[in-house]
């Protein structure tokens, strides 16, 4: 299973956008990149997941290079909301089912 | 929207218990999970279940058990509670689907004394 390298933490300020990248050189062809939040004291909550290029929702964009070794979580306009920890995980698809390794994450403080 | 619920949000037991905690879902979802999480470990998966009475061993499975015997529920059983086992428990679920994400519970904060 592909190990994801994270920053221990980040600091940014409210209006700023935000950039995580994840490392994960190691990654099967089969296999998607999957970010979650976590807040205190609660469970992880997806944000966003793709195979390649770039994927874009309401909340977060992804952006995968051609090469799939590493991915960036960009949050745009952060607020004191977003702070919270935010995992990157690979897993894989053909295998029966998706068996995810979660790293430790990156904590995220968004000051005002 | 999906709900992955867990029994108890706290729970304090006593070293040589036998501790079962609960995870339902309400999506019939087939794919179910049982991680913990700790301090600079991030979470860690400990059983997993693919369908009704099947099931798989995650990374640390030693000291745990699993049962699933409705496809809406997956129980996790300490056999035998030690304070090593002090966490926070996770259940998630997913479609069978492969590339679909993981939803979790809020978790069960579980103190063995």
């Amino acid at each position: 299973l592909a190990k994801t390298t994270q920053p221990i933490s980040m600091d940014s300020y409210e209006g700023q956008e935000v950039n995580i990248t994840c490392s994960h050189n190691n990654i099967a062809t089969n296999d998607y990149i999957t970010w979650y939040q976590q807040f205190p004291s609660q469970g992880p909550r997806f944000i966003i997941q793709g195979y390649k290029t770039k994927v874009t929702n309401e909340v977060a964009s992804l952006f995968i290079p051609a090469d799939r070794k590493s991915s960036t979580l960009s949050l745009p306009r952060v607020s004191l909301s977003d702070t919270a920890v935010y995992y990157c995980l690979v897993g894989g698809v053909n295998t029966g089912f998706q068996k995810l390794v979660f790293g430790t994450g990156t904590r995220l403080l968004v000051s005002p | 929207d999906v709900k992955v619920t867990q029994s108890s949000r706290y729970l304090v037991k006593r070293t040589g218990e036998k501790v079962f905690l609960e995870c339902v879902q309400d999506m019939d979802h087939e794919n179910m999970f049982w991680y913990r999480q700790d301090p600079g470990l991030g979470l860690r998966l400990i059983y997993f279940s693919y369908d009704v009475k099947m099931k798989e061993k995650g990374d640390i499975p030693e000291g745990y058990s699993v049962s699933r015997e409705k496809k809406e529920r997956f129980s996790l059983i300490l056999e035998s509670a030690s304070t090593n086992q002090t966490s926070m428990y996770l259940c998630a679920s997913r479609p069978g689907d492969n590339n679909q994400p993981q939803h979790f519970g809020d978790g069960t904060r579980l103190s063995i004394l």
